[in-house]
């Protein structure tokens, strides 16, 4: 009940594509979706986040689309870029905790 | 200033050695975490310091110890380590805790145990 399923675990698209990745969980006590990026060498770096009060939520290229009653939120990236190309770990967090549960992750190649 | 730090960037070490980890930041958070990642996985939870204190271990082997000597400062001190424990060692810090916040990470120091 813990686990936040990820998927797909690797993606190429087009410059200019639209990569949508998804994320499930079972536990409806989370209430905090975020969604991270990461290059090689680096840490994690937050990208957008979301509660489960909102069905959307847009920063730039980014946009987080959340049902709650499937316990299901994704990432669309818009306009994709060669410097999109990372790995993205969707997580899960519920307030008064300070566990995150990751998803697995998706390596996400962006081809000029 | 919105960076944590950690140092070294690099480490390789022996399964006899005494190493330590540094991580630092000036954001004024009051939550600091060590999170431990193996290639081509998730970062996994190891220990979270909440206002200089100890509030989370999660079951993690003796032969790591963390030590928090001021808000701004975290230290992971390695002892007697084994090749498993090779990965990327990331630090991350929040503005307080009780959550959820957002994780400012660092860019990991990545340890190889020969």
């Amino acid at each position: 009940q813990q686990q936040v399923k990820q998927s797909p675990q690797s993606l190429i698209v087009q410059k200019g594509g639209i990569p949508i990745i998804n994320c499930a969980y079972e536990n409806t006590a989370f209430d905090y979706f975020p969604w991270y990026q990461q290059f090689p060498g680096k840490g994690p770096a937050l990208l957008i986040a979301i509660r489960p009060d909102v069905s959307e939520k847009k920063e730039g290229r980014f946009t987080i689309s959340f049902n709650k009653s499937a316990k299901q939120f994704s990432l669309h990236i818009m306009d994709s870029q060669p410097g999109d190309s990372a790995t993205y770990f969707c997580a899960a967090s519920r307030t008064g905790t300070y566990k995150y549960i990751f998803g697995t992750g998706t390596r996400l190649k962006v081809l000029a | 200033d919105t960076e944590v730090t950690q140092t070294p960037k690099h480490l390789v070490m022996g399964m006899t050695n005494k190493k330590s980890l540094k991580c630092e930041q000036h954001m004024g958070h009051r939550a600091m975490y060590w999170y431990k990642q193996k290639a081509k996985k998730p970062p996994e939870l190891m220990f979270v310091y909440s206002y200089e204190k100890l509030s989370i271990n999660e079951s993690v082997p003796s032969r790591f110890s963390p030590e928090c000597p001021n808000s701004s400062l975290l230290n992971l001190h390695l002892h007697a380590l084994q090749p498993e424990d090779s990965a990327l060692y990331l630090c991350a810090s929040s503005r307080d805790s009780t959550g959820p916040e957002k994780l400012f990470f660092g860019s990991g120091t990545q340890l190889s145990v020969l």
